[in-house]
């Protein structure tokens, strides 16, 4: 079992929907990161989201933390094609755990014109 | 420019042939590691660097060894590279967690194919 699940895995829509991502764990996180990557690219951080209930607007994307900061979800309005690309979230684990960072599964969007 | 360099960009190599792949970065950052990505599974970090002289492993080390001599340097060794390490691997730099928000900067990639 992934210590982040992302849902769903793929998901195809139409230019002017929206559409609505998830990031979800059963551990709590003190701050939790989206990232966004393009094919043929590194990863690039979209948003850090630090506080329970924390909502963050970037455009047309809109994140936000869970209350009890286990989850997050990104929701995309109007897509265009350019938010085509895999979409990742990531946490850094506890000192107790090591400094490691880890990352969900990814959800690839496909947004067609 | 800001960024973190990795070279190569693509190899193809053959079992048991030693390699290194190289990362560098020019914004001073303490924190660097690597990561390979394969289908369905996103990125798993497989070492991570705190500073000079300092790694730990991630999730998944096996295989591979890593050093951290220089500050900017932070290169990959696949002393004895086997067919199910054929991936796609990204090194990444930041700022050290708990005092910055810990934003991971990647390098552009490096596809790897062992034979």
């Amino acid at each position: 079992t992934q210590l982040l699940e992302q849902s769903p895995q793929f998901l195809s829509i139409q230019e002017g929907e929206n559409l609505t991502v998830y990031c979800n764990s059963s551990s709590v996180f003190s701050s939790l990161q989206w990232y966004r990557q393009e094919p043929g690219e590194g990863p690039v951080l979209l948003v850090t989201v630090v506080t329970g209930g924390e909502v963050k607007k970037l455009k047309r994307l809109t994140f936000q933390f869970g209350d009890a900061r286990k989850d997050s979800s990104l929701h995309i309005t109007a897509a265009q094609t350019g938010d085509t690309g895999l979409y990742l979230c990531a946490v850094h684990m506890i000192k107790a755990a090591g400094n490691k960072l880890t990352f969900g599964g990814g959800t690839r969007v496909l947004v067609k014109p | 420019e800001a960024q973190v360099t990795q070279n190569p960009r693509y190899l193809i190599t053959v079992t048991g042939k030693k390699l290194t792949v190289t990362c560098s970065q020019n914004m001073n950052h303490e924190y660097m590691s690597w990561y390979r990505q394969d289908p369905g599974l996103g990125l798993r970090q497989i070492y991570y660097s705190m500073n000079v002289e300092v790694t730990d492993k991630g999730d998944v080390p096996e295989g591979y060894k890593v050093s951290r001599k220089e500050k900017r340097n932070f290169p990959l060794i696949l002393e004895s590279p086997s067919p199910n390490q054929t991936s796609l691997y990204f090194c990444a730099s930041s700022g050290l967690p708990g005092l910055t928000n810990h934003e991971q900067y990647f390098g552009p990639g490096t596809r790897l194919t062992v034979t």
